[in-house]
């Protein structure tokens, strides 16, 4: 069964360093997003993408994030100047007709700022 | 704003056992809703999709039902199995985008 991948696994960055996080979506999905998940908190809503632009972002993807589909296949997340409160697990995650068919998440890529 | 609870937080039960994770959430103008099963450190897996013009959806031992009116919905799970243990997450979808809303989940242990 198709599924979408994430690289890395972990990353560890320090504070005020960019990273990119990586992700394969499912290849007949249409709509892409990132999540996040702070450690003993909800998965929360980051961003949405279709038709290569932003079609919805939370308060919380602010100008030090940023997203990008590079290539046919590639869905990244950038964050330019990385915060302590960044640390989370953040999960990609792709479905064919947005709000009418099922999401489909990555395991993750767990990130700690120091 | 919508907001999405789930009830329990947490569950133990006996091997065997059938058993209900509740779900609500408080507009009613939603897409569809997922259930979702997480296991620690890992993804999310997808286990049911319902639309919001459906009153439930089954795969296999589970069952998940929704009254939008109410703002509900349940998931049932037959006959558990210690290797049903996971985290269950509810989330709606209120915009075409496909954006989710999480409740924080209801973690289930299953003892054999």
């Amino acid at each position: 069964e198709p599924e979408v991948t994430q690289t890395p696994s972990h990353q560890v960055t320090q504070m005020g360093q960019e990273v990119i996080l990586r992700c394969v979506p499912i290849s007949n999905h249409l709509y892409f997003y990132w999540y996040r998940q702070i450690l003993g908190q909800k998965v929360e809503f980051l961003v949405s993408f279709y038709n290569n632009e932003i079609s919805e972002k939370s308060e919380i993807f602010d100008d030090q994030f940023s997203v990008e589909r590079p290539d046919g296949s590639n869905f990244t997340l950038k964050i330019r100047s990385t915060k302590l409160e960044d640390s989370a697990m953040y999960f990609c995650a792709s479905s064919r007709q947005g709000g009418y068919s099922p999401l489909h998440f990555g395991n993750g890529t767990r990130l700690t700022v120091t | 704003k919508q907001e999405v609870t789930q009830i329990p937080a947490a569950l133990s039960v006996p091997e065997g056992e059938n058993l209900v994770l509740n779900c609500s959430f408080t507009d009613s103008a939603i897409y569809n809703l997922q259930w979702f099963r997480q296991d620690p450190g890992k993804g999310l897996t997808s286990l049911l999709l319902i639309q919001s013009s459906q009153r439930e959806q089954t795969s296999g031992r589970l069952n998940a039902s929704l009254d939008k009116s109410s703002g509900r919905s349940t998931l049932y799970i037959a006959a558990s199995q210690p290797g049903d243990s996971a985290t269950y997450l509810c989330a709606v979808i209120s915009s075409n985008t496909g954006k989710l809303i999480f409740g924080q989940g209801t973690t289930l242990q299953v003892k054999p």
